[in-house]
């Protein structure tokens, strides 16, 4: 039972325009969402965050939205750049008890000069 | 000023020979964790420490084992490694006070021949 779904694996997108990364969660418990991005042979990095008392979080060309409503979060990256060609992991914690961070299959997202 | 290191980041090993995987963290963080990675799939959550106090997960085979000395560090045992094994190893750390956010080291590549 996958708890948090990132149901595309791949995303192209040109240069400069938009992207827009989804992920959905079935646990209602999960109260903090993150988001990584992963080159090949390294760590994932972390990118952003957001609380669920909160519906958006901005950070420069990073933004994520959150709609508790429908257990969907967003990452939207404008204007986009090749050097954001990468893996891109949306995690989710904050079940009672635990420290634990429950991972999606992660996006492959690749930004076409 | 490197936060969560692994060593080494490329690991070979035979099949059956014991390996150990190191963490070390400079940001004193209470929680580590560990987690194993296949290509394309999501980081799987193998055990983490909450100060000292071990937290396994159900399915974490049993020929996986862990040490943490000391808040700054924290091994991988892996006492008779198979071909199934090979994959990138992530250590992790978290604050827990105020602070969600778990960071990662850099990852140990383990290959088994």
């Amino acid at each position: 039972d996958q708890q948090v779904k990132q149901n595309s694996p791949s995303l192209s997108v040109q240069e400069g325009r938009i992207s827009i990364l989804n992920c959905d969660y079935t646990n209602s418990m999960f109260d903090y969402f993150l988001w990584y991005k992963k080159y090949p042979a390294e760590g994932p990095t972390f990118l952003i965050s957001i609380s669920s008392i909160k519906d958006k979080n901005e950070d420069g060309r990073f933004t994520v939205f959150l709609n508790k409503s429908a257990k969907h979060l967003s990452l939207h990256i404008v204007p986009s750049q090749p050097g954001d060609s990468a893996v891109y992991f949306c995690a989710a914690s904050g079940v009672s008890g635990t420290y634990k961070y429950i991972f999606g299959t992660g996006t492959r997202l690749k930004v076409l000069a | 000023d490197a936060m969560v290191i692994q060593n080494p980041r490329y690991q070979v090993t035979q099949f059956g020979k014991p390996v150990t995987l190191s963490c070390s963290q400079t940001l004193n963080h209470n929680v580590m964790y560990w987690y194993q990675q296949k290509s394309s799939q999501a980081p799987k959550l193998l055990f983490h420490y909450y100060d000292k106090d071990f937290n396994n997960e159900a399915d974490t085979p049993d020929n996986f084992q862990s040490r943490r000395p000391n808040t700054s560090f924290c091994f991988l045992d892996i006492r008779s490694p198979g071909l199934g094994d090979a994959a990138m190893y992530l250590c992790a750390t978290r604050r827990l006070a105020g602070e969600d956010t778990q960071y990662f080291g850099p990852g140990t590549r383990l290959t088994v021949l």
